[in-house]
């Protein structure tokens, strides 16, 4: 059964360091996502990105987040320069939603990358 | 702000029993909703997904959506031990937002 994957499963980074998170949603989905979760609070939706540009984005994602698709199959995550408050789990979903304005979307979560700001 | 919220539990319910998990949302533009489970230290898992009022059955899941209270809820009958998990309830707005709540903890006591 596909999956989605992410890389690396964990990563400890000194604070004001630039991390790059790589997910590889499932191959025939259109819709990807990052979301967070700090360790004991909820999934917090970050972006959602389709036809290689950002679709709709939250508070939490400011100018120190930013999105690629540098290729047919990589997604990935970068956060320039990374503060304690960073760390959290981060995890990459995908859909096989069809139609831009459609309310069956539903998502496929990757296992997550534990990103540590020391 | 639109918020879903759960109860956080826990939830215990014995071996065999039926466990209702409850969820409210406050945005009456929340297109669809979404049931996920979440082991500790895993990724969420969807279970379910409902868009019109009414119930929706799937094996020992049953997901329910009233639009005009703003209430889900997700039933789970026969509940198996391996059932206990965090039940995460998350509506999708503008067709590409998504709100999660904050999890109900479900134990399933053999």
């Amino acid at each position: 059964e596909p999956e989605v994957t992410q890389t690396p499963s964990h990563q400890v980074t000194q604070m004001g360091q630039e991390v790059i998170l790589r997910c590889v949603p499932i191959s025939n989905h259109l819709y990807f996502y990052w979301y967070r979760q700090i360790l004991g609070q909820k999934v917090e939706f970050l972006v959602s990105f389709y036809n290689n540009e950002i679709s709709e984005k939250s508070e939490i994602f400011d100018d120190q987040f930013s999105v690629e698709r540098p290729d047919g199959s990589n997604f990935t995550l970068k956060i320039r320069s990374t503060k304690l408050e960073d760390s959290a789990m981060y995890f990459c979903a995908s859909s096989p939603r069809t139609q831009p304005l459609s309310s069956y979307n539903e998502q496929f979560f990757g296992p997550g990358t534990r990103l540590t700001v020391l | 702000q639109k918020e879903v919220e759960q109860n956080s539990g826990p939830l215990s319910v014995p071996e065999g029993a039926i466990a209702s998990l409850n969820c409210t949302y406050s945005d009456r533009g929340s297109q669809s909703f979404f049931w996920y489970r979440q082991y500790s230290g895993k990724s969420p898992e969807l279970i379910m997904s409902i868009y019109s009022n009414g119930d929706q059955e799937d094996g020992r899941f049953t997901a329910q959506l009233n639009k005009a209270s703003q209430y889900v809820s997700l039933l789970i009958r026969d509940s198996q031990p391996s059932d206990s998990a965090t039940y995460l309830c998350a509506a999708l707005y503008n067709f590409n937002k998504f709100y999660f709540g904050s999890g109900t903890k479900l134990n399933v006591k053999p």
